[in-house]
């Protein structure tokens, strides 16, 4: 079974620095999909950025980016010029890459995200 | 686009009572749905994953009998708790995808509280 590890559970940063969130997991596929998501106080979860585990290249969205480390299973988030609408909670999150089968999310316990103005 | 939307959003109800909660994707066929439970401060944990038409899948733990799942249609899922008691108040998030490999959309979730 595939597990998910933060080991942050709170990280705090001031407004328009950067901050990177951790997250490592354990596999013994060799294709799969990670994933970080946002939790915000309203509890919708918001997809933030998505990497397939074949590509070497790292995904980027706007001010969010990752750094896939296949290798040694490590994917953080890095969130630059981080704005007060980043608070939030964030997950990390597994899933296996499959046509026909189980496409559960295995996710982390979450890092809780505060923005200081 | 992607949207799912999750009836109610909050639902207070006395022990013993039987709750309904639906999920619906508004602009895409949900082939398969997913509900997960989340507790105070933790993370999602999934309880089954469902595809039109099927029996729904249960995760170990989660009793089949007590969490019923329907997912009648490509849009519309529901997920029932029987006969419910304060230990079943918790926030239950529905999500959805229409195609193998695509990112799941979450609902807004459905806060339940038993009395």
């Amino acid at each position: 079974a595939q597990t998910v590890t933060q080991s942050q559970p709170e990280m705090s940063v001031q407004e328009a620095e950067t901050v990177t969130l951790s997250c490592t997991y354990d596999t013994s596929e060799s294709d799969y999909y990670l994933f970080w998501y946002k939790q915000p106080p309203s509890r919708q979860m918001i997809l933030v950025i998505r990497q397939e585990a074949y590509k070497q290249q790292n995904a980027t969205e706007n001010r969010f980016s990752v750094n896939f480390q296949k290798a040694a299973k490590s994917f953080s988030l890095k969130i630059s010029d981080s704005q007060l609408g980043d608070a939030a909670m964030y997950f990390c999150a597994y899933r296996s890459h499959t046509y026909f089968g189980n496409e559960k999310l295995t996710f982390g316990t979450g890092t809780r995200l505060t923005i200081i103005p | 686009g992607a949207v799912v939307s999750q009836h109610p959003s909050w639902v207070i109800c006395k022990s013993g009572t039987s709750v309904k909660i639906e999920c619906r994707s508004l602009d895409f066929q949900a082939t398969t749905m997913f509900w997960y439970r989340q507790f105070p401060k933790q993370s999602l944990m999934l309880m089954a994953t469902s595809n039109e038409g099927s029996k729904a899948t249960y995760e170990q733990g989660v009793e089949k009998d007590k969490f019923l799942i329907n997912h009648a249609s490509l849009t519309l899922s529901t997920l029932t708790v029987t006969s419910a008691h304060p230990e079943d108040s918790s926030f239950y998030i529905c999500s959805a995808t229409d195609r193998p490999n695509q990112p799941q959309h979450f609902g807004d979730g459905t806060r339940l509280s038993i009395l």
